[in-house]
């Protein structure tokens, strides 16, 4: 029984396409991210957020938009996808933005051709 | 600016002897640190954690230390095992983390040879 979970596992699109990730977590926690892990393993977090509302921003292009349709679920689109995108996103959350341990999901490793 | 750094990618070991993993930070403003382990296709897992009030903490075979001096904290896995095989990320928030966010290092692949 997964306790976060990201769809899909794999993505391969080619440049312009727009593309979403979908997360779920079953573990009840208030507050999820979104994070990307780029080619040199370096791991670094774009969205937060704590009960569907957006709690951390960070300079991420307009491209992205994160979307919560409920606490137990963040998803990510991306629209006009460029070379850069290319990465492996992570999904992640903790049971309240005071939390410090945060769960992660396996991740979606996204390949713009 | 990364922040936080792991400057050793790779770090090779014997089953049964200590593992050293390091990382180094620049933000003065960090109180909070945490130790992640990933395995393959695997997202991190959480590990162990440390408080800048404190400068060691100990869960069976894993313990931190942190050296606010010296802005540097390393885990100490003993006696480390095959299974410990797996890349460790350091990670830090800093005061006040009203958004709970964390800054993420680069990782070290840990093996440990049977």
């Amino acid at each position: 029984d997964t306790a976060v979970s990201q769809t899909p596992k794999y993505l391969v699109t080619q440049m312009g396409n727009d593309k979403s990730i979908k997360c779920e977590q079953n573990l009840g926690h208030d507050t999820m991210y979104w994070y990307k892990q780029d080619s040199k393993k370096f791991l670094k977090i774009m969205f937060s957020y704590n009960n569907k509302e957006l709690i951390i921003n960070e300079t991420v292009p307009n491209r992205f938009s994160p979307k919560s349709p409920d606490k137990a679920h963040l998803n990510l689109h991306i629209n006009s996808l460029e070379l850069g995108d290319s990465a492996v996103y992570f999904c992640a959350s903790s049971q309240n933005r005071l939390t410090y341990e945060q769960y992660f999901g396996p991740g979606t490793r996204l390949t713009v051709t | 600016d990364q922040q936080v750094k792991q400057n050793s990618p790779s770090l090779s070991v014997q089953e049964g002897r200590i593992s050293i993993l390091n990382c180094d930070y620049t933000n003065s403003m960090f109180d909070y640190f945490l130790w992640y382990k990933k395995y393959p296709a695997e997202g991190p897992t959480f590990l162990i954690s440390i408080s800048s009030i404190k400068d060691k903490n100990e869960d069976g075979r894993f313990t931190v230390f942190l050296n606010k001096s010296a802005k540097h904290l390393s885990l100490h896995i003993v006696p480390s095992q095959p299974g410990d095989s797996a890349v460790y990320f350091c990670a830090a928030s800093a005061y006040p983390n009203t958004g709970n966010q964390f800054y993420f290092g680069t990782g070290t692949s840990l093996t440990v040879i049977p």
